[in-house]
This record gives C-alpha cells, structure tokens and sequence, in this order.
C-alpha cells in the first residue's frame, strides 16, 4: 500500500473548520484513500474514504486533488470533542470491490481543538 | 447494533501465564481484524479473517501468539506464555467486505503482564 505523509500534530479554534492535509504521492489507481480517527483511550473511528472524487458525510469533507497525490480532511466546525488521532491511510480495492488490501496505521496527526 | 464487543476490558497477568482475549464481531460483518497498540509502535495489524478463515497472520510477533475464529460470532486472540513486552491495548475490529466497508473498531482489552 502506498505511504502517507501526514503532519504529527496541529491545532484549531473551537468553532471554525480544521484541514488535515495527507500526502500520497505514490498512490495507485486502485487504491482509496480512508480518514479513521482516535480520540484517547477508545478505538479508531471510521470517518470517510474516497477514490477521486470530493465526498462530504455528517462527520466531515474529503477533498482529493486532481492527481490525487494529496487529500485534505476538512471538519467544518470543530468541537473539543474532535480533539483525537487522525489517520490517513491508502488502501486497495480491487476492481469491483471484491478484495481489499489491509487497513495500515500510521502515526497519523493529532489535533488539538481549542476554546 | 452493540458494535464490536472485547472483554476483558482490563487484564492483569504475570509474566508465564496464558492470556485469552475475545471478540465479538457485529452481526452480518465477515472480516475480522485484531491489532495491537503500544506507545512506541502505534497500531499493528496481528492477524485477520474473511469469512472465519485466516488469511493474512504475518503480523504475528512469535509463535506465542495465536489466533482462532471458530464461528463468524466470536473470535480469540491468546497468548502462551504472556511475557512484558506483550503488555499493549489490543483492539479487534469487523468490517463488511464491499466496496468501501470501514472497519467497527471495539473499545480494546488493555492487557499488562507483570
């Protein structure tokens, strides 16, 4: 699976939005781009993945760059409750979706929300 | 859905002695995964499972380890014999292989050997 490059720590005002940049420069066709967070002494949290395109949920934006070496994370209005791990991470999917490469953390960014 | 359910929360064990953690998968998720945290190493995928079969368990550190799945409801991670080293949180996680499944993550077992 590609590597990702992700900054170790960065922080925010409570209220306004946070970017969370990730570099995968190496990243291949079939290979998705996934944001799990990790708040203190719970498990990871799936956030949201996407391919190539822009995709927004209720938790957060992913924004993927057109040549897709990089994305950015984007929680609209952070809370201190946002305040966690946040990991990047690069994973396979075969075409049609029937295999999947394994799920490999890095050491991810921690952000801090402030009020 | 209760998610992704480990026991024991905590265990205390000293060093020699066999440790068996377990999970409970969600209902209807055919993947499983167990992974390791520790300060110095972060997450490490040990093992995981499609369909209750291993498939990939070179993350194992050493035979000590071993890792069962006997039915899609239930899975355990022991180790014998628990030695220092191994004390860590261990998380278990499913997923539904399909496009873009996320994983469940479990609130972990924060297992120390003294």
């Amino acid at each position: 699976d590609a590597k990702t490059t992700q900054p170790p720590s960065m922080d925010c005002a409570e209220g306004r939005a946070a970017n969370l940049p990730c570099n995968h420069s190496t990243i291949s066709g079939n290979e998705y781009v996934y944001w799990y967070r990790q708040i203190h002494s719970q498990g990871p949290q799936y956030i949201i993945h996407g391919l190539k395109n822009n995709e927004t949920n209720e938790m957060a934006s992913l924004i993927i760059t057109e040549d897709r070496k990089s994305s950015t994370l984007i929680l609209p209005h952070a809370t201190l409750r946002d305040t966690a791990v946040y990991y990047c991470i690069v994973r396979v999917v075969s075409a049609g979706g029937t295999s999947y490469g394994k799920l490999t953390f890095g050491q991810g960014t921690i952000l801090t929300v402030h009020p | 859905d209760a998610g992704v359910i480990q026991s024991p929360r905590h265990e205390v064990t000293e060093m020699g002695q066999e440790v068996t953690l377990r999970c409970k998968p969600i209902s209807g998720h055919n993947s499983l995964f167990w992974y390791r945290q520790t300060m110095m190493r972060g997450l490490e995928l040990l093992i995981y499972f499609n369909n209750n079969v291993p498939i990939d368990d070179s993350g194992m550190p050493e035979d000590r380890f071993s890792a069962k799945m006997p039915n899609a409801s239930f899975s355990t991670l022991k180790i014998q014999p628990s030695e220092p080293r191994d004390s860590a949180v261990y998380f278990c996680a499913s997923s539904l292989v399909r496009v873009g499944g996320g994983y469940t993550f479990g609130s972990g077992t924060r297992l120390t050997v003294v």
